[in-house]
């Protein structure tokens, strides 16, 4: 099983430039969210969406912007590269919301904003 | 504050057991508790949840105090591929997990 799966593992940008982190699961959890990592530091909600069409804003949603058009994919868009945003970035995804089941995480996209 | 409190490391010897502690004292009745672990550059995994009583599973047990302000994961038999940082996380209001920065645990073999 494919589980999460986010694509580029890596990235380089140059300040000012635009991006989209790309997420996909294949288990038909209704619930996805975005987190960044920085150094030492635990996980920061960005953006979670609770289903196809709906969106809500987490902890550090500046700079951030997503949608869910399906079930499957939940991409995360850099408006304006910062580098502020770097960071290690994960993707999760789980079958309720109500954190009562466990949660599926990416393998991360390590972005460097220069 | 919603976050859960945590050593910030631990050593243990392989193949012993090792007790991860965390306290959340501000818990509320409704919340769980969750444990997730992070190998080096790789996303968090998963260990165990629960809300009131003892809970096992293949990985680990977490055994939650009666007043559940605080409780103890429990690794019974250590190897040295169970290095990593623990999370204790607990849920805010809109269910949402609140991540600290975690217990890194070091395994001596």
């Amino acid at each position: 099983n494919a589980g999460v799966t986010q694509t580029p593992k890596f990235q380089v940008l140059k300040t000012g430039q635009s991006m989209t982190l790309q997420c996909a699961q294949d288990m038909n959890h209704e619930y996805m969210s975005w987190y960044r990592q920085d150094p030492g530091m635990g996980l920061r909600l960005i953006h979670y969406s609770v289903g196809a069409g709906i969106t809500d804003q987490g902890e550090v949603p500046n700079g951030y912007n997503v949608s869910r058009s399906t079930t499957e994919d939940f991409p995360l868009r850099l408006l304006s590269a910062a580098p502020s945003q770097t960071s290690v970035y994960f993707c999760a995804s789980s079958y309720s919301r109500k954190g009562t089941t466990e949660a599926f995480f990416g393998q991360g996209t390590r972005l460097t904003v220069v | 504050d919603a976050k859960t409190t945590q050593p910030n490391s631990m050593e243990s010897n392989e193949e012993e057991p090792v007790h991860l502690p965390c306290n959340h004292s501000t818990i509320s009745g409704t919340d769980y508790i969750h444990w997730y672990r992070q190998l080096p550059s790789q996303g968090p995994e998963y260990v165990i949840h629960g809300l009131t009583s003892n809970v096992n599973n293949r990985m680990a047990s977490l055994a939650i105090a009666e007043d559940r302000k605080s409780s103890t994961l429990i690794l019974h038999r250590a190897t040295l591929r169970d290095a990593a940082v623990y999370y204790c996380i607990r849920t805010d209001s809109n269910y949402q997990l609140i991540w600290g920065a975690g217990t890194k645990l070091i395994i001596k073999p």
